[in-house]
């Protein structure tokens, strides 16, 4: 199994909403990441964790909270979004946090 | 100074051309580089490793230069499917951190 998985593909929620994006892979990855990409622009890192523990956190408002319940998953709840926040959410995945792998990412939108 | 720079896109060519991308970035303690594609709407995928001086993956070649801070991404004989944004990406050694660059837009035609 080569991929990471993300859930859901799709996501609305008003600013008042508490929601949680999922991510999973199966790789045996001890590396894993959020990033943050709107349109026609790179991926912006939000947070890393390496060996189930957050090593960085790219100085991210706290309405994003991660979680990394254990090494297969990788959770970012969510709560009292602005809609600038409105962007696709990627997670990535790596063995040697050289070359990451990322999964297909949450469309966010806040309205 | 951008931590990774590329070529501003878009780059509009022929089927069968041969087109070469080019990064540059300014750490001089990066150590891994990166060659990433990713097409509209869907997340980037791994193209190619630039670990040495180089390599070659079928029609796609890479170079580092590590005196110049520079490395580029040659592709040959085009095809419809290459249209794509590259992304050049460097880690720096800190962490895990890639650093991506904004990317070059190739749009291969008939």
């Amino acid at each position: 199994d080569t991929e990471v998985t993300q859930t859901p593909k799709h996501l609305v929620m008003g600013m008042t909403n508490k929601k949680s994006l999922k991510c999973e892979q199966h790789m045996g990855h001890r590396a894993m990441y959020w990033y943050k990409q709107k349109a026609k622009k790179p991926p912006e890192l939000m947070f890393v964790y390496s060996y189930e523990k957050l090593s960085i956190n790219e100085s991210v408002p706290s309405r994003f909270s991660p979680e990394c319940p254990n090494s297969s998953l990788l959770n970012l709840h969510l709560h009292a979004l602005q809609p600038e926040d409105s962007a696709l959410y990627l997670c990535a995945s790596s063995r040697s946090g050289n070359e990451q792998f990322f999964g297909p990412g949450t469309r966010l939108t806040v309205l | 100074r951008k931590e990774v720079e590329q070529d501003p896109g878009p780059f509009n060519v022929p089927e069968g051309a041969t087109v070469a991308f080019n990064c540059t970035y300014s750490n001089s303690a990066s150590q891994s580089f990166f060659w990433y594609r990713q097409d509209c709407r869907k997340e980037p995928k791994l193209l190619m490793s630039v670990y040495s001086s180089g390599n070659e993956d079928g029609r796609f070649t890479a170079q580092l230069n590590r005196a110049s801070q520079y490395i580029s991404l040659l592709i040959r004989d085009s095809k419809l499917s290459d249209s794509a944004t590259y992304l050049c990406v460097v880690n720096t050694g800190t962490a895990s951190k890639l650093t991506f660059g904004t990317g070059t837009r190739l749009q291969v035609t008939l």
